[in-house]
């Protein structure tokens, strides 16, 4: 079955440090590619997605991942965190194949970032 | 996302109760979804809709019902609510065109409370 796993389920940062956020899937055919991000009490934002084309995607609020198809891996990045990017951050996956197909979620990371 | 409204946005109820969560898309999408979070479990999918008279079941269907009264609205209803239904739950819908990757856009959430 496939399958997204997110390594780390609670990071703590201080403010300015660097972020890395590890997501890794199952599936071996083409995919699409989605980190959300979930702030206090609030739903889940898209953060950025990757469909094809240039591996290295950027989205929203500074924030990047890419894509290395031979190591299954879409890692999110930002180089300077902010106390205001403490949320919970959610990898998710869905294969292009085919009409009837769903996103499948990892479990999310827990970000905290301290002041 | 203002696109996706979902009433009620907290509830609380007894076990037994039959409870009905609403979801309302001016997004024009066709699929919609609802999924429930827990902490530490991410986010899991209860029932999806692909048009107005597709609907499917997804990975924790048990104990829930939906209702796909049109394009914009999707309610899922609890017939007899339990305590292990206390969650949060979104509702989604999706912009997807064939041959081409898909995004989810979410509501704010219900957060349910089964006493």
């Amino acid at each position: 079955a496939q399958s997204v796993s997110q390594h780390n389920h609670h990071v703590i940062l201080s403010e300015a440090a660097s972020l890395e956020l590890g997501c890794n899937y199952s599936y071996g055919g083409t995919v699409n590619l989605f980190w959300y991000v979930q702030y206090p009490g609030q739903h889940l934002q898209l953060l950025l997605k990757y469909f094809s084309g240039d591996p290295l995607v950027k989205g929203i609020k500074g924030f990047e991942a890419e894509f290395i198809k031979s190591k299954f891996s879409f890692n999110l990045r930002k180089p300077s965190v902010q106390w205001s990017d403490t949320a919970e951050y959610f990898c998710a996956v869905s294969h292009n194949a085919g009409n009837n197909r769903k996103l499948i979620w990892g479990l999310g990371t827990s970000l905290a970032v301290n002041p | 996302d203002a696109d996706v409204t979902q009433t009620p946005r907290n509830r609380i109820t007894k076990t037994g109760k039959r409870i009905m969560l609403e979801c309302s898309q001016t997004k024009g999408h066709d699929r919609m979804y609802w999924y429930r979070q827990d902490p530490g479990l991410g986010l899991r999918l209860i029932y999806y809709s692909f048009d107005v008279k597709d609907i499917n079941k997804g990975e924790i269907s048990d104990g829930y019902s939906v209702s796909r009264q049109a394009q914009a609205k999707f309610s899922l209803s609890l017939e007899s609510a339990i305590p292990n239904q206390t969650a949060l739950y979104f509702c989604a819908t999706s912009d997807f065109t064939s041959g081409r990757g898909e995004t989810q856009y979410f509501g704010p959430g219900t957060r349910l409370l089964v006493l």
